[in-house]
């Protein structure tokens, strides 16, 4: 069965650049889940979108957005990178919001040096 | 802010005993459970849910539990094996119907030989 695709699977930058975090969601879901998970850490929410609309956010700095496209892929893009921008980022996708199961990709590993 | 919790960081059992693995929540409005199986250098994976109008829930070796009264919800795993090795997570889905998911701090389970 199809999973949720993420890209790149690792990313290396420098302090001050710019990321972008792509998500393609299981096919046929409608919402997309980003994480961040820090190293020994649980994963954080950051943001979510239902029909290419924002449905909530969490602790996601102002440095970062996301969109999700007609597509329903979704992208998160990271500006001006610190160094505790180094973590796991995780997309997952589900059909329909609360209280639906949510299958995670395989994360995108960013450092920031 | 409201949070899902692990009583241990790390579980050691014996291939062929049974897991037990516990989880403590602190909002009472919390209605949906999720746990998750999370590999070295991989994306959470579903094992199982449970919704609160349930006590009780199995899967496959899996069985999860929830006791409300007391805010607390378990994960027994069956026989359990050298793959089972992972980091454990629980997961409420919050009262804001959005889907995002409030993580625990992990379990680490190991399985000797």
């Amino acid at each position: 069965a199809a999973g949720v695709i993420q890209s790149p699977r690792h990313l290396i930058k420098e302090k001050r650049e710019t990321a972008t975090l792509k998500c393609y969601p299981i096919p046929r879901h409608d919402t997309v889940y980003w994480y961040q998970q820090g190293p020994g850490q649980d994963p954080q929410f950051l943001i979510s979108f239902y029909e290419k609309m924002q449905s909530d956010k969490g602790s996601i700095p102002d440095r970062f957005s996301a969109q999700q496209f007609s597509d329903y892929h979704s992208e998160l893009n990271m500006s001006s990178l610190e160094l505790g921008d180094s973590a796991l980022y995780f997309c997952a996708s589900s059909l329909g919001t609360s209280r639906e199961t949510q299958y995670f990709g395989p994360g995108t590993r960013l450092l920031v040096l | 802010g409201e949070s899902v919790g692990l009583h241990l960081p790390t579980l050691s059992v014996q291939e062929g005993d049974n897991s037990i693995i516990n989880c403590a929540y602190s909002n009472s409005a919390s209605d949906y459970f999720i746990w998750y199986k999370q590999e070295s250098g991989k994306g959470p994976q579903f094992i199982i849910d449970i919704r609160s109008n349930m006590d009780k829930r199995q899967g496959q070796r899996v069985t999860v539990l929830l006791n409300k009264t007391v805010k607390h919800l378990s994960l027994q795993i069956a026989a359990t094996q050298p793959g089972d090795s992972a980091v454990y997570f629980c997961a409420e889905n919050g009262p804001s119907n959005t889907g995002k998911l409030i993580f625990g701090q992990g379990t680490t389970l190991q399985v000797k030989p």
